[in-house]
Formats: C-alpha cells, structure tokens, sequence
C-alpha cells in the first residue's frame, strides 16, 4: 500500500537557523511530490512540486529550497530562518487523479 | 485550474445530511472537482472527486450539476467527527495536478 511519512513531526527552531524536512514515500515509483505549508488560521499554500528526481518548481518565491534527491525523497530545507516560516508543513503526493497528504511538521520559529 | 467560492461556515445538527455548496463556474472540460477535509492540526483528507458524473463512496456524495458549474458534497449522516474544514478544489491533468486551496467551508456539526 501506498504510504507518506514526513518527519519530524514537531520543530522548534530559533531564527536564522537551518531547516531540513523530510518527506519519503512508500509503495510507488516514480510519484508527483509536493510541499505544502499552512499558516497559523490560514489556507493551505502550494510551495514547491516535483515530477522526478532533480525537478523542482517552485510556486512561491522565498527563503525556502527543495531538493528530490531520490525518487521517492523530497526534502524542503532553509538556510536561515525567518519567525514567517512559522506554520505547518505537508508533503503531498499524486496517485493517479488522487492526492494523499503526510502527517505533517510543525515548525515553530523563535 | 479553476477558482472555487465556497460559504465559509456552515452548521448542520448531528445525524442529519450536511450538503456543502461549491461554485466552480470557469472549471474547464478537463478539470476534476476534488474534495477535502481537513480536522484541526492534521493533513487534509481526500474525500471524493468527480469529472462529469455524480460520485459515492464510503465517505460522502458528490453531486455536479450538468453544466459542472457548481457541486455539492453530501455527508449523509454527519457526526461530530466530520467537524472540519472542506475545500472544493478544481484541478486538471497537468502541471503535476497541483492543488490550490481556498478558504473551504468550516463545517460545525452539533449535537
């Protein structure tokens, strides 16, 4: 069966720090990925996709990368933190028509 | 992909139908109408999608209306657990089927 797991699932980070958020999946190849963040009160905002290994596109110009550095890996990280990253952190992935959404990474920035 | 405009709240008394309205009147011919909940500090939860006709599964309902303008989800008997946030997305095959969410309907179901 298909399965997403994102870690960690809690983060607490001073600002001007690293990031790094990992996103795997299992039971796919080849997957659609993307990462998500979600604002405290706030909608869900479209960050980053990618169809393969090394694609990345990015939605939302900011101080956040991602990277796809295996097929089923996708990595969201930060070379400094700003307290505006702050929010809740998902992964995505498409089977077929249907998208599936990881537990999930709160990320507090201090 | 298309913008949806959905009521921001909604409240519907436990056991009873909750039918959630969605407007979607510029989706195109090869857009899905996707739906998604999402209960407080946890990852939406896809429910159900339809491209033409009217869908079920073991979730909910999914009624478009014939010119696909517009869609409802029916939860046929609403519990206090379907409290959460839905959104009504379009999305079409391409661009990596990218979802852009809106505000969704806060759906209270009380006893």
């Amino acid at each position: 069966s298909q399965t997403i797991h994102q870690w960690p699932a809690t983060l607490v980070q001073p600002v001007g720090s690293p990031l790094s958020l990992e996103c795997t999946v299992e039971g796919t190849s080849n997957p659609n990925l993307y990462w998500y963040r979600q604002a405290a009160g706030r909608g869900l905002q479209l960050l980053f996709y990618s169809v393969g290994i090394g694609q990345i596109s990015s939605e939302v110009p900011q101080n956040l990368s991602a990277s796809r550095p295996q097929d089923r890996q996708f990595i969201l990280s930060s070379k400094k933190l700003l307290l505006s990253d702050s929010g809740f952190y998902l992964c995505a992935w498409v089977v077929g028509v249907e998208q599936y959404f990881g537990p999930g990474t709160r990320l507090t920035v201090t | 992909d298309a913008k949806t405009t959905q009521p921001p709240s909604m409240d519907c008394a436990e056991g009873r139908a909750a039918n959630l309205p969605c407007n979607h009147s510029t989706i195109s011919g090869n857009e899905y109408v996707y739906w998604y909940r999402q209960i407080h500090s946890q990852g939406p939860q896809y429910i159900i999608h339809g491209l033409k006709n009217n869908e079920t599964n073991e979730m909910a309902s999914l009624i478009i209306t014939e010119d696909r303008k517009s869609s409802t989800l029916i939860l046929p008997h609403a519990t206090l657990r379907d409290t959460a946030v839905y959104y009504c997305i379009a999305v079409g095959n391409n661009a990596g089927n990218m979802l852009t969410f809106g505000g969704g309907t806060r759906l209270m179901v009380k006893p």
